[in-house]
Formats: C-alpha cells, sequence, structure tokens
C-alpha cells in the first residue's frame, strides 16, 4: 500500500511568485492534513480536511494560503504571493478517522519550499 | 497556549547505551501522546502512542516510551541504541477534549548514535 505522497520534494522560488503543492493521501483515508516546520522549530497545524471540507483551517497564515481538496482524494496548497516567511518544510498527513484513539497521522516526506 | 517541550536540541549517545529523549507537555485535559521519527530525505515515521492504560508503551524499532501524568511527560526510550537510530525525533499530542484532531508538536531532537 502506497503512503502519504507529496510533490515536490523541494522548489524554489522567488519571493512573489506563486506555488502550488500536492498531497496524495494514503487510499481509502478521508482526513487529510497540512503541517509545516520553518526554520528548525515545531511542526505547526495548517488545516484539516474530512473528505473534500475543511473541517478545521485555523492554523492557516493568512489569505496567502488556499487549500483544495476537489473530490476529496489528493489535495493543493497554493501560496500566492509567496513570501520570505513562507519558507520552510510542508507536510501533508492522512488518517482513516479523525477524532479518537484511532486516529494516527500518517506522513509524507514533506516538500521544502525556499523563497528567496 | 498548550504546547509541548523537547529540551533538548541534540541527544549524542554511544551504541550499545540506553538512550533517552525527554518531551513534556501543557495540555488541557488528557491527551493522546505520539512519538515520530524522521530519517534523512523521508517522512515522519509513526514510532508508538500512548492512549490509557500501561505507564510503559512498546512501539517500533525496540523503542519504548513513559507516560508520567503527575510531571505531565512522555520521555522516549531505548535499553541498547543503534547507529541506525539516528535520525530526527519529535513528540507531540493531541488532546482528547474539544474535539481536537490536530497534533500539538515539540521542535525535534536530533539523535546522533556513535559507533
Amino acid at each position: 500500500e502506497a503512503g502519504v505522497t507529496q510533490f515536490p520534494s523541494h522548489s524554489v522560488i522567488e519571493k512573489g511568485q506563486t506555488v502550488t503543492l500536492r498531497c496524495d493521501p494514503i487510499s481509502g483515508h478521508d482526513n487529510l492534513y497540512w503541517y509545516r516546520r520553518v526554520m528548525g522549530k515545531e511542526i505547526k497545524f495548517l488545516l484539516h480536511f474530512v473528505k473534500e471540507s475543511k473541517q478545521d483551517e485555523s492554523g492557516m497564515p493568512n489569505n496567502r494560503f488556499l487549500a483544495e481538496r476537489t473530490g476529496g482524494t489528493y489535495s493543493t496548497l497554493k501560496v500566492q504571493p509567496a513570501e520570505l516567511e513562507d519558507s520552510g518544510v510542508y507536510f501533508c498527513a492522512s488518517s482513516q478517522v479523525a477524532g479518537g484513539p484511532g486516529n494516527i497521522q500518517y506522513f509524507g516526506a514533506g516538500t521544502r519550499l525556499s523563497v528567496l | 497556549a498548550q504546547s509541548v517541550a523537547q529540551p533538548e536540541d541534540q541527544v549524542n549517545v554511544a551504541e550499545g547505551n540506553p538512550l533517552t529523549v525527554k518531551c513534556t507537555y501543557s495540555v488541557s485535559g488528557n491527551p493522546y501522546l505520539f512519538w515520530y521519527v524522521q530519517y534523512p530525505n523521508r517522512g515522519l515515521q509513526f514510532l508508538l502512542k500512548y492512549i490509557t492504560g500501561d505507564n510503559l508503551v512498546k512501539g517500533s524499532y525496540g523503542f519504548e516510551a513513559e507516560f508520567n501524568k503527575s510531571q505531565t511527560s512522555f520521555h522516549l526510550k531505548k535499553p541498547s541504541a543503534l547507529v541506525s537510530d539516528s535520525a530526527l525525533y519529535f513528540c507531540a499530542v493531541r488532546p482528547i477534549s474539544g474535539g481536537y484532531n490536530k497534533l500539538i508538536f515539540g521542535a525535534g531532537t536530533r539523535l546522533a548514535v556513535h559507533p
């Protein structure tokens, strides 16, 4: 069974440009999460999808970030326009269930975003 | 604010020696507790979790973790370290109440096991 897949693995863009990150969750997982790790600090939650619906987007930093999950399968995270402080590693995770003890989130390898 | 602290940026251990990676947390109520490991160029891999019951939980690759409610700690341990255990380790919590589905992570601890 394939794990969580993210691409690209690394993206280098200039300030003001647009970047789109993609995440393919584990097949059958309705729950999809985006997280971000900036400059070696803690990994922080961005948002949570249940199928195609945004369950919790409390961690989204500002309106330059747009996440979508059309059809409830893969998800994209677009940053437009990118700023220097957006640099970091963006992780995607998926889980079969949301709440309760059964919620184990499985992570992808991350996309390293460098904004110059 | 709810938070997780990993007080050591790096832990150095000789191969064959026991290792401990520390984690304390500050959350409202009782949380679920997790450890993840990240090997170079790989994703975060789930190691183990504490839900309830026995304070010592066992996970993958010979790792275990000890939950201490009074100290709000969840330290990761292994009796005998391997060079291949060298990686970045993250502690995470998920509060049980309040409909929380997101994980709250610490900043990570780099484990270096020397031959």
